[in-house]
């Protein structure tokens, strides 16, 4: 069955500095995606960025990048010139084709990050 | 409108009540989904629509109903409720179910069971 682990319950971050959320996954299935969503204290999941299994470069948006490590199974989430308005939970998931599972997203516990002015 | 909207955004009902949460997407997409988010706990799947065809029940108990008249609106019919049912419903939408289709989320309904 599928898994997602995000060990950091809380991170701090300094305004404009850069932050590492980590996030690792378990699976079987050779075809899987993996997501970043950011949900703010309104409630509203927002989606950050997309890896595919197959993807060879790491995936970028704006100050989001992946760090997709296969062989680790992790797929960490950096931010870029942290902001105030980055304060959030975020949450790593992932997806696979088995059993036509697909869309089905599975999601880790979440991490919260302060970013301190 | 645009993207994923919910209402409503707060809702308190009684254990003997009977009501609905309400979504409806603006994305043109083809498959909705309802996620419950407890206190402490990662977001759970309850039910996949897929072209108005319910292709997912994820054990949810009974006293859940999910309703997809058309691929912009579901709802869920609510009656019935325990206490442990309180928690942020989410529905969430994707242009389909391939595995690299991301899901679009709206605001959510905080549920109070009492």
């Amino acid at each position: 069955a599928q898994k997602i682990t995000q060990t950091q319950p809380g991170m701090f971050v300094q305004e404009k500095e850069a932050v590492t959320l980590d996030c690792t996954y378990d699976t079987s299935d050779p075809s899987y995606g993996l997501f970043w969503y950011k949900q703010p204290s309104s409630g509203e999941m927002i989606f950050l960025i997309y890896q595919g299994s197959y993807d060879q470069q790491n995936a970028t948006e704006g100050r989001y990048s992946l760090n997709f490590q296969k062989a680790r199974k992790s797929a960490n989430l950096v931010i870029s010139a942290s902001q105030l308005g980055d304060s959030a939970m975020y949450f790593c998931a992932t997806s696979n084709v088995i059993y036509n599972q697909g869309g089905k997203l599975i999601f880790g516990q979440g991490t919260e990050l302060s970013v301190k002015p | 409108e645009t993207g994923v909207t919910q209402t409503p955004r707060h809702l308190v009902m009684g254990m003997t009540n009977k009501k609905s949460l309400k979504c409806e997407q603006h994305l043109g997409h083809n498959a909705m989904y309802w996620y419950k988010q407890s206190a402490k706990k990662p977001l759970e799947l309850m039910f996949v629509y897929s072209l108005e065809e319910r292709v997912e029940n994820n054990s949810v108990p009974s006293r859940f109903s999910p309703e997809c008249p058309n691929s912009s609106h579901l709802f869920l019919h609510l009656h019935t409720l325990q206490p442990e049912d309180s928690a942020l419903y989410l529905c969430a939408s994707s242009e389909d179910r391939a595995y690299n289709s991301p899901l679009h989320f709206g605001n959510g309904t905080r549920l109070t069971v009492t």
